[in-house]
């Protein structure tokens, strides 16, 4: 199996929540990412959070790590059409040479 | 915003032939990496660099190569192309704690 995988697409309706869910492999990874790409656009780093965290939360956007399941989730409160893009899970470890690892992507789907 | 510059945004060219494409990392990133992004195969990483030296290689066929230069910018090369070389190229640069910044990538369209 993949490294890091991530359901492929998720619809919601504008004013809910959205939850996408990323489990990974790798119990060493120091740093967990959520990116988002908007079409036609490159991947825009919208958090992260360290292994040793359980939480994290930026205004609209809440992490959550289990570390002992290695699953991630990205919850994003109030989800608008403008948060209609591609989220990408990734991990990495400290270090100069450790390549962060990518998921293949949630597309989220916001409908009025 | 990001920091980092990609050139050209947009690139279309025949089969067989060769492309560069440009990177300028964040200011004070040492780091540079390479990815494709294609609809079949996700985020590909292709190469790293760091601090003018490759560090790490990922699935990058032997008719790509890259480099990066004391100015710590770096190039991808893109040569003999094929059909299944369209794709997005992205290039990312990251801070010592790996968070990476992307750019806006080159489309790569071979006709």
């Amino acid at each position: 199996g993949e490294d890091v995988e991530q359901s492929l697409f998720l619809s919601v309706r504008e004013g809910d929540s959205s939850v996408i869910n990323c489990t990974y492999t790798d119990s060493s990874s120091t740093y967990l990412y959520w990116y988002k790409q908007e079409p036609g656009a490159g991947l825009q780093l919208l958090t992260y959070i360290f292994s040793n965290m359980d939480m994290k939360q930026d205004q609209r956007l809440t992490v959550l790590l289990n570390k002992k399941d290695k699953h991630l989730s990205l919850r994003i409160a109030d989800t608008q059409t403008g948060d209609s893009a591609i989220y990408f899970c990734a991990e990495s470890k400290t270090g100069g040479s450790y390549i962060p690892t990518f998921g293949r992507g949630t597309s989220l789907i916001v409908h009025p | 915003d990001s920091g980092v510059t990609q050139t050209p945004k947009h690139l279309i060219t025949a089969t067989g032939q060769r492309v560069t494409l440009r990177c300028s990392p964040r200011s004070g990133d040492l780091s540079v990496y390479w990815y494709q992004q294609s609809l079949d195969q996700g985020l590909q990483f292709l190469i790293q660099y760091y601090n003018g030296e490759e560090r790490a290689k990922g699935n990058i066929l032997e008719r790509f190569s890259a480099q990066q230069f004391p100015d710590l910018h770096s190039e991808l090369n893109l040569s003999s192309l094929e059909l299944g070389d369209s794709a997005l190229y992205f290039c990312a640069s990251s801070d010592p704690t790996n968070r990476a910044f992307f750019g806006q990538g080159t489309r790569l369209t071979v006709v």
